[in-house]
């Protein structure tokens, strides 16, 4: 089945320390890859995405992510975190439906990133 | 710009009561999609609409219903509550989700059943 995975469940981090979270997908096609961040009762708020062209993309909040086609792989990255930066993280991938073939949002599992001062 | 609306934002319901959660999406957006987001979960995908008609289904349980109207909002009826389905509710909109669109997310609505 077609999935997403986010293997890093709960992460701590120190305040200036650096940030890669992972991802992968699990699907062969086209693909279009979404990272969001969600700080607590709060909503969905876009960071990144990628469709086509240089892999690695630049978000808000400084946040970076790298697109390895060969891997499936869609890491989020930051160099130097902040205490603000606490939240959930998730990755997220648009995958088709195998009977129709339209697409919708799949997520990972979430990665619960804690930043201490 | 205009934004993916949700309302009510929160909700509270006793069991065995019925909900209705609505959302407005984008102008000109023809697909939305509703996801449930239980207490320390990932969002889960429960049902989607493309032109009015449903699209797709996920993991949306047979007490919950959903319909697209003629003006493109959406409405998630949800009958014979359970403190289960305590969760926030996304809708979120796009233009035909194929290659190079994305979807964009309302601020969800928190449904709470007591």
């Amino acid at each position: 089945a077609q999935s997403v995975s986010q293997h890093n469940h709960h992460v701590i981090l120190s305040e200036a320390a650096s940030l890669e979270l992972g991802c992968n997908y699990s699907y062969g096609g086209t693909v279009n890859l979404f990272w969001y961040v969600q700080y607590p009762g709060q909503h969905l708020q876009l960071l990144l995405k990628y469709f086509s062209g240089d892999p690695l993309v630049k978000g808000i909040k400084g946040f970076e992510a790298e697109f390895i086609k060969s891997k499936f792989s869609f890491n989020l990255r930051k160099p130097s975190v902040q205490w603000s930066d606490t939240a959930e993280y998730f990755c997220a991938v648009t995958l088709p439906f195998m009977d129709t073939g339209r697409r919708a949002l799949t997520f990972g599992s979430g990665t619960r990133l804690q930043v201490q001062p | 710009a205009a934004g993916v609306i949700q309302s009510p934002r929160h909700l509270i319901k006793e069991k065995r009561e019925t909900a209705t959660l609505k959302c407005y999406p984008i102008p000109r957006h023809d697909t939305v999609y509703w996801y449930q987001q239980g207490p320390g979960q990932d969002p889960q995908f429960l049902i989607s609409f493309y032109e009015k008609m449903q699209s797709d289904k996920g993991s949306i349980p047979d007490r919950f219903s959903a319909q697209q109207f003629s003006d493109y909002h959406s409405e998630l009826n949800m009958s014979s509550l359970e403190l289960g389905d305590s969760a926030l509710y996304f809708c979120a909109s796009s233009p035909f989700l194929g290659e190079n669109t994305e979807a964009f997310f309302g601020q969800g609505t928190r449904l709470t059943v007591v």
